[in-house]
């Protein structure tokens, strides 16, 4: 299976500060990347599709200029939380796409992020 | 796009029991349903799918059915433990191509020992 690794595994930050999440694919390409956030006791929320050398795409609702998402090489996409508030509090994980064309199309998840704003 | 509802949204079995988890899907030509398990705090992982050539397919304690004419596809776990508690989560999606599976809003399943 494809591994995919996140970092920090939780963090902690006032509100009105920025956060970094940095998600890697240990032993596969990825040149695109999901990210979703997800409430306590809710779904997973796609926020945006990260692409290996131009802009993410953002789903709609989804505010660009405050999750700044980067995806500078074949192994690592970046969220960055800008300004973060409260209410932005929420479990962040990363996501390979399923690999259409082979046997498993298992979707293979990073561990997640927790992120609490204070 | 594609709209995949969910039911419930929890489940409280006994120990032993079966535990059944339904899932509607909008979109007709989706042919890959995935069923993923996340335990608190941790990510999701794929437990079963099965693709739209194939009515019913088995691991083990669990089965997912799928009706492509009813467009609903369903999560069955027998002699349920208590480490089958967690949220599991039902995807649709086409497959190839840059298509994303749209996930169920997910259900809680509670098995007490």
């Amino acid at each position: 299976g494809a591994v995919v690794s996140q970092h920090p595994s939780w963090v902690i930050c006032k509100s009105g500060t920025s956060v970094k999440i940095e998600c890697r694919s240990l032993d596969f390409q990825a040149t695109t990347m999901f990210w979703y956030r997800q409430f306590p006791k809710q779904s997973l929320m796609l926020m945006a599709t990260s692409n290996e050398g131009s802009k993410a795409t953002y789903e709609q609702g989804v505010e660009k200029d405050k999750f700044l998402i980067n995806h500078a090489s074949l192994t690592l996409s970046t969220l960055t939380v800008t300004s973060a508030h409260p209410e932005d509090s929420s479990f962040y994980i990363c996501s390979a796409p399923p690999r259409w064309g082979l046997d498993s199309y298992e979707q293979y998840f990073g561990p997640g992020t927790r992120l609490t704003v204070t | 796009g594609e709209n995949v509802e969910q039911h419930p949204s929890t489940l409280s079995v006994q120990e032993g029991d079966s535990a059944v988890i339904k899932c509607t899907y909008s979109d007709s030509a989706s042919n890959y349903f995935p069923w993923y398990k996340q335990e608190l705090g941790k990510r999701p992982q794929l437990i079963i799918d099965i693709r739209s050539n194939v009515g019913e397919k088995k691991d083990q304690r669990i089965a997912v059915t799928l009706n492509k004419t009813a467009k609903h596809f369903s999560l069955h776990i027998t002699e349920t433990q208590p480490e089958d508690s967690a949220v599991y989560f039902c995807a649709a999606s086409r497959t190839g191509g840059s298509y994303i599976p749209t996930f169920g809003r997910g259900t809680s399943l509670i098995v007490h020992p």
